[in-house]
């Protein structure tokens, strides 16, 4: 069975541009999740998307969004990009909300 | 809020020595604990998990359990190998009773970086 793939996998843009970056999850999950890393900060949890609704949200601003389609793959858009944007984006999967996570490999952002 | 606090190392062992990495954690409610591995350039690879007190998740030769008591779930390796040389993750995540139950996002702590030398 496939895992979970992230497109694209390193992604370069500059300050104040959007982007927009994709996951699509294991086959029969319906819950993805979306979480940053970066060498600051660690790990952090931005939201989940089960049946095309948002249930949970991390401390993020709202420049950072996301959506859930009926194939349940999942897109995140981060708007007005700023350098400390710069981080992988993880992208984990589970059949239903409370299940173990699996996660991709992640894309990786860099704000000039 | 839940919390994570594991050693960040880097941690550097002898290929075979055993390894111990501390993890302990603060969570209202009762958190389900994972232990992820993450390889250069990868994203996260679960390595094991315990869903309750006195529980033992083990997998390729690592074992951690869930002590309630001290709120701690310490992974070990009786003997390590240089592919095991990795970042490992400790985790965990709280049922909630939003929606009909289902878990928060996972909540991590800083992740240490184990180097085995040969």
């Amino acid at each position: 069975k496939a895992g979970v793939t992230q497109t694209p996998r390193y992604l370069i843009k500059t300050r104040g541009q959007q982007v927009t970056l994709s996951c699509s999850p294991i086959s029969g999950h319906r819950s993805v999740s979306w979480y940053q890393q970066t060498p600051g900060q660690g790990l952090q949890f931005l939201f989940e998307y089960f049946s095309e609704t948002q249930r949970n949200k991390g401390n993020f601003p709202g420049r950072f969004s996301g959506r859930q389609f009926s194939n349940s793959r999942s897109e995140m858009n981060v708007s007005t990009l700023e350098l400390g944007d710069s981080a992988l984006y993880l992208c984990a999967s589970t059949r239903t909300p409370g299940e173990t996570q699996y996660f991709g490999p992640g894309t990786r952002l860099l704000v000039l | 809020g839940d919390s994570v606090t594991q050693m960040e190392g880097p941690v550097t062992l002898s290929e075979e020595a055993f390894l111990t990495i501390n993890c302990t954690y603060t969570a209202t409610g009762y958190p389900s604990l994972f232990w992820y591995v993450q390889y250069p350039g990868e994203g996260l690879q679960l390595l094991l998990k315990a869903t309750k007190a006195d529980d033992k998740g083990s997998n390729k030769g690592f074992e951690a359990t869930y002590r309630k008591e001290t709120t701690s779930f310490h992974l070990e390796k009786g003997s390590v190998q240089v592919s095991d040389s990795a970042v490992y993750f400790c985790a965990l995540s709280v049922r909630n009773g939003y929606s009909g139950g289902g878990a928060d996002g996972l909540t991590f702590g800083k992740g240490t970086h184990l180097i085995i030398q040969p």
